[in-house]
């Protein structure tokens, strides 16, 4: 398996635009984690889904920011509209359990200008 | 309120000698802790883990330490190697995992 795939690595956007991150966990993990990192507060879950049915978005910082997985091989990350304190590194992570050894992306770097 | 500390942002040791990394955390229901090494560029990949029902875990050159009473675990390399600078991550978890901000450690030569 290549790992899980994130994409686009870096993203460069404007201020009040749409952006979507996207995500292909490694095949029969039934957990999937959308993290975000920043200086100030680490690494951040935002959401994590179980066999593609979301169980905790508690840590989704506004209604701005929307996850989907529409099936076991496939997740979105969106922010709409996205703002300058949106600029971080966000990464999915895939596990067999919600509580074990979780493998991440490479991760995608978002920038708003 | 974070739920796991890594009051260190940093550490400096030198080639050969020992890394303790130190973490912290508040939630009692947590029973599973891991670490987790990140490079510049790279996702944080898994490195050690212990369950709540043991005091000690070694695997080669890392031995993760947990003393539940004080809610604190450590993680010691050693010796440490200059590929060892990395940050590193300390997790815990009940039914998700909590990250703790990272301490950057640097191996010197």
């Amino acid at each position: 398996d290549a790992g899980v795939i994130q994409s686009p690595r870096h993203e460069v956007t404007e201020m009040g635009q749409e952006v979507t991150l996207r995500c292909k966990p490694i095949s029969g993990h039934d957990y999937l984690f959308w993290y975000r990192q920043t200086m100030m507060r680490g690494l951040e879950l935002l959401i994590y889904f179980n066999n593609n049915v979301p169980i905790d978005d508690s840590g989704m910082p506004e209604d701005r920011f929307s996850a989907k997985m529409p099936n076991a091989s496939f997740s979105t990350l969106k922010i709409q509209p996205s703002e300058p304190r949106d600029s971080a590194v966000y990464f999915c992570a895939s596990s067999l359990g919600s509580n074990t050894e979780a493998f991440f992306g490479q991760g995608t770097r978002l920038t708003v200008v | 309120d974070q739920q796991v500390k890594q009051n260190s942002p940093s550490l400096s040791v030198q080639e050969g000698r020992i890394s303790i990394l130190n973490c912290d955390y508040t939630n009692s229901m947590f029973d599973y802790f891991l670490w987790y090494k990140k490079y510049p560029a790279e996702g944080p990949t898994f490195l050690i883990s212990i369950s709540s029902i043991k005091d000690k875990n070694e695997d080669g050159r890392f031995t993760v330490f947990l003393n539940k009473s004080a809610k604190h675990l450590s993680l010691h390399i050693v010796p440490s190697q200059p590929g060892d600078s990395a940050v590193y991550f300390c997790a815990a978890s009940d039914d998700k995992v909590i990250f703790g901000p990272g301490t950057s450690l640097s191996v010197i030569p």
